[in-house]
């Protein structure tokens, strides 16, 4: 069974670093096709992709974020880390992290989910 | 990036309904296209990925056809649990590009 579990601060300032945890279990970020995205939701609106990494350390950024963007992960620990540098209020919003499997007939999809965390950015 | 525009942005039914829910993506995206299901307060969960693979677990009323540019999400006779948000994205490119989503009421 896969489970993910985001971590991180609820509150942060404008102008400061967001840091995001995803823990997960069930899968190992070792196996090939495998990787784990980051996906935010502000309040109301929709979903929108942020990064992704795969088990072969390849990375992929929304490129209206990239500059902001940082995402790595620990094997041994289990864990995929998500930063975004210069906080602002519009970042308001639910944070996701996603297990992902690549086939060559789907892509990627993002098969299970973490329960999410609300990170406010607020003064 | 790729857009994706989905269609209605809401829409009302009723139990037993069939209902069928669109989404078009800005250019040819094959058939790399998944559909989610959300409900309030809750993260979305996959329910067909390659534009018409059920996610194994999802009921046999939901359907997805469709290639290229223009897709659809069919329920054939809607339970009371399936009022929910549903996206569309692309899986074509990084980023994967989701729609804005569709809200199915009663």
């Amino acid at each position: 069974q896969i489970t993910l579990k985001e971590s991180g601060p609820t509150l942060v300032k404008p102008t400061q670093t967001l840091t995001l945890t995803c823990t997960f279990s069930g899968f190992s970020l070792n196996t090939g096709g495998v990787g784990v995205g980051w996906i935010r939701q502000p309040p109301g609106k929709a979903l929108e992709w942020l990064a992704l990494i795969f088990w072969d350390d390849d990375k992929r950024y929304s490129p209206s974020l990239k500059s902001r963007l940082t995402i790595t992960k620990d094997t041994a620990k289990n864990q995929v880390v998500l930063t975004m540098t210069n906080m602002d209020p519009v970042d308001t919003a639910t944070y996701y992290c996603a297990h992902s499997l690549y086939t060559t007939s789907s892509k990627n999809y993002f098969d299970s989910w973490g329960q999410g965390t609300l990170v406010t950015v607020s003064s | 990036d790729i857009q994706m525009t989905q269609s209605p942005s809401s829409l009302s039914a009723s139990v037993g309904d069939r209902v069928t829910l669109t989404c078009r993506a800005s250019q040819t995206i094959s058939r790399y296209l998944n559909w989610y299901q959300q409900k309030p307060g809750k993260a979305p969960s996959l329910l067909i990925h390659a534009a018409s693979t059920l996610q194994s677990g999802v009921p046999s009323r939901f359907s997805g056809s469709g290639s290229g540019t223009d897709f659809t999400l069919t329920i054939s006779s809607l339970q009371p649990e399936d009022f929910a948000t549903y996206f569309c994205q692309q899986a074509y490119v990084t980023p994967g590009t989701f729609g804005q989503g569709t809200s199915l009421e009663i």
